[in-house]
């Protein structure tokens, strides 16, 4: 089953910038499928933090921003704040599999 | 925005089959686009299948032999069938709805519900 990468745990200072790759291939990200990413707390649900590569859902701060670059993707997140700590999931479509998701990233704010 | 509540047994035998329904709120379930999601302890989600409110259903290519989804339209809530479940498949299992493609996003997800897999 085709799937995405994401490096297995990032982390930063309060206030710093970190990024969350996200690698796929010729069949998912490389076909020009968006990525989409998530961001899920502890014991909850995944919640839409990123849509269409790029678009933030209304309610999420622009510290949050995406970009995607031939089969891969990133998550930047500036001004780390201490609720940031969460685990962050990429995803896209894969034209063998369907919907696809990466890893995980486990972000730690120092 | 709707809102999806999963429900089900939380333990089911080996060899037998995983039965979860998802009580949809805030919207008609025959008018969008649902689906089934999982995720093992400390594992990746993985997409387990996609409905539309006509009925046409896709498939994770790796479930799909065992995967069964329906809607009830008078009770306005989906369901989830696996069979032949293994411990592979424990996990928290969570019902979600997309933007209306294929490629889509998921917009709203329900709180999950953990099914166990064990003797």
């Amino acid at each position: 089953q085709s799937v995405l990468t994401q490096p297995s745990s990032v982390s930063g200072a309060p206030g710093q910038r970190v990024t969350i790759s996200c690698t796929g291939s010729g069949s998912n990200i490389g076909a020009g499928y968006d990525v989409h990413w998530y961001q899920q707390l502890p014991g909850t649900a995944p919640k839409l933090l990123i849509f269409g590569n790029t678009d933030r859902p209304s309610g999420v701060p622009d510290r949050f921003s995406g970009s995607k670059s031939g089969t891969s993707a990133s998550l930047a997140i500036t001004g780390l704040q201490t609720e940031d700590e969460a685990d962050y999931y990429c995803q896209s479509y894969d034209s063998l599999s369907g919907s696809v998701f990466g890893g995980g990233t486990k972000l730690t704010v120092l | 925005q709707v809102q999806l509540q999963e429900s089900g047994p939380g333990l089911v035998r080996p060899s037998e089959t995983l039965s979860l329904t998802c009580s949809v709120s805030g919207g008609s379930i025959s008018h969008s686009y649902w689906n089934w999601i999982r995720q093992p302890a400390g594992k990746r989600l993985e997409w387990i299948g996609r409905l539309y409110g006509s009925g046409t259903t896709n498939y994770n290519p790796s479930l799909k032999s065992r995967v069964t989804m329906s809607l009830d339209t008078s009770k306005n809530q989906l369901s989830l069938r696996l069979t032949s479940v293994t411990a592979a498949d424990t996990a928290v299992y969570y019902c979600a709805t997309d933007a209306g493609f294929s490629s889509s996003w998921f917009v709203s997800w329900g709180q999950g519900t953990l099914v166990t897999v064990s003797s």
